[in-house]
């Protein structure tokens, strides 16, 4: 079964680089047909979709945070990873990691979720 | 810009059905969006319920069921039960590989 967690610091300064992974367990983050995305949640508000990536590299992100975003993968770890920068106390979220099912564009499966403070 | 639109709120009876809707403020939906709904309780990260437009998620109760209305994608609980109360998401697939979510709807059962 497979399942995915999202990991990284809780606490990011302002200004700096947001940065956490996802690992997938119970599964090959190589297997096609899925998209390996980033979503957050602000608090006591909806959700926003961030952005994903294809095991072979191929991404595509929110417009609104294209200029900051970088989402990285690394088969070989069997993790996906989000890079945020400059970073404010409106990137403070909740984020999930999830798995996209890309010919029915649906999440199939998400992880537990993080949250992640901007402040000095 | 494209924005996808929900009811911010709803209440429903015990034993009632409620539909919730989704809806694209530059266009009708379709099935061409894969409309997806999502269930989220306080605390807890999203859970699927339905995708592509009407096909129900593993273990998901047919009490729940999607289609399309009109313009708009629709969720539909029939029968609602006290633990159906939680937040509900929509997901549209807007084009260009971009997904976008709906504002949500807090569902009361009361």
């Amino acid at each position: 079964q497979v399942q995915l967690q999202e990991s990284g610091p809780g606490l990011v300064k302002p200004s700096q680089t947001l940065s956490l992974t996802c690992t997938v367990s119970g599964g090959s983050i190589s297997t096609g047909g899925y998209y390996w995305s980033w979503i957050r949640q602000h608090p006591g508000k909806g959700l926003e979709w961030i952005g994903y990536i294809y095991y072979s590299g191929s991404t595509y992100y929110n417009p609104s945070l294209k200029s900051r975003l970088t989402i990285s993968v690394d088969a070989s770890e069997n993790q996906f990873s989000l890079k945020l920068s400059s970073v404010t106390a409106a990137d403070t979220a909740v984020y999930y990691c999830a798995r996209k099912y890309s010919p029915k564009w649906y999440f199939d499966l998400w992880g537990r979720g993080t949250l992640v403070t901007v402040s000095s | 810009q494209t924005v996808v639109t929900q009811e911010p709120s709803f209440s429903v009876s015990p034993g009632g059905t409620v539909t919730l809707t989704c809806a694209l403020t530059s266009g009708s939906v379709s099935s061409n969006n894969y409309p997806s709904w999502y269930q989220q309780t306080p605390g807890q990260a999203p859970h699927t319920l339905i995708y592509n437009t009407d096909t129900r998620s593993s273990g998901v109760p047919d009490r729940f069921s999607g289609s399309i209305l009109g313009n708009k994608a629709a969720l539909t609980i029939t029968g609602a039960q006290a633990d159906d109360e939680s937040d509900y998401y929509c997901v549209l697939y807007i084009g260009n590989g971009a997904s976008m979510f709906g504002g949500g709807t807090r569902l009361t059962v009361l």
